[in-house]
């Protein structure tokens, strides 16, 4: 039961164009949500957060979206990098649980075309 | 600062051996999380450990166990190795509450032959 799904596992974008990368959940009690980028050979390092008191964040190039209605969240890159591309992974916890227990989604790779 | 270490880095086990990785956390980060990667999975919850505490376990089998120090270092172990095994072992730190960002290392690459 795969409860945070990133659908698409590849995407191609053009340097200076909008990267979006999306990602839906199916828990209702997921209230925080963060985004990793990850190089190969590398461990996964932190983007942005986001919690569901809020319905977007921003930081820099960085904006994440969350729509707690559809359960859906997004991650918006202006502009594109071709530094950018790697695997980008979403993932979300319920604060409830008490843990840092995040589930992650399988990553989308993002491929900056220069 | 420094950040999450992990060690090895790389290693090579044959099935039915057993096989100990190593994480030191960020320095004043009391939780410490362990996280399995494989192709077309994803970054899959194995534990959480907090002040030597398991807070929080996911769904892999009893072959998997771990524990974490006083001084909040953490080690994962998997008895009876088998090929499915093989992955990307990361773990990630964190400050304590229960949200807040992951630090992560750069993992422990297991392939059981």
């Amino acid at each position: 039961d795969q409860q945070v799904k990133q659908n698409s596992p590849s995407l191609s974008v053009q340097e200076g164009r909008i990267s979006i990368l999306n990602c839906d959940y199916t828990n209702s009690m997921f209230d925080y949500f963060l985004w990793y980028k990850k190089y190969p050979a590398e461990g996964p390092t932190f983007l942005i957060s986001i919690s569901s008191i809020k319905d977007k964040n921003e930081d820099g190039r960085f904006t994440v979206f969350l729509n707690k209605s559809a359960k859906h969240l997004s991650l918006h890159i202006v502009p594109s990098q071709p530094g950018d591309s790697a695997v980008y992974f979403c993932a979300a916890s319920a604060s409830t649980s008490g843990t840092y227990k995040y589930i992650f989604g399988t990553g989308t790779r993002l491929k900056v075309l220069a | 600062k420094a950040g999450v270490t992990q060690t090895p880095r790389y290693l090579i086990k044959t099935r039915g051996q057993q096989v100990t990785l190593s994480c030191s956390p960020i320095s004043g980060h009391r939780s410490v999380s362990w996280y399995q990667q494989t192709p077309g999975q994803g970054l899959q919850f194995l534990f959480e450990y907090f002040s030597e505490t398991q807070r929080n376990k996911g769904n892999f089998p009893g072959r998997f166990s771990g524990r974490q120090f006083s001084n909040s270092r953490s080690e994962m172990n998997v008895s009876t190795l088998e090929l499915g095994d093989s992955a990307l072992y990361l773990c990630a730190s964190s400050k304590g509450s229960n949200t807040g960002e992951l630090f992560f290392g750069e993992g422990s690459r297991l392939t059981v032959l």
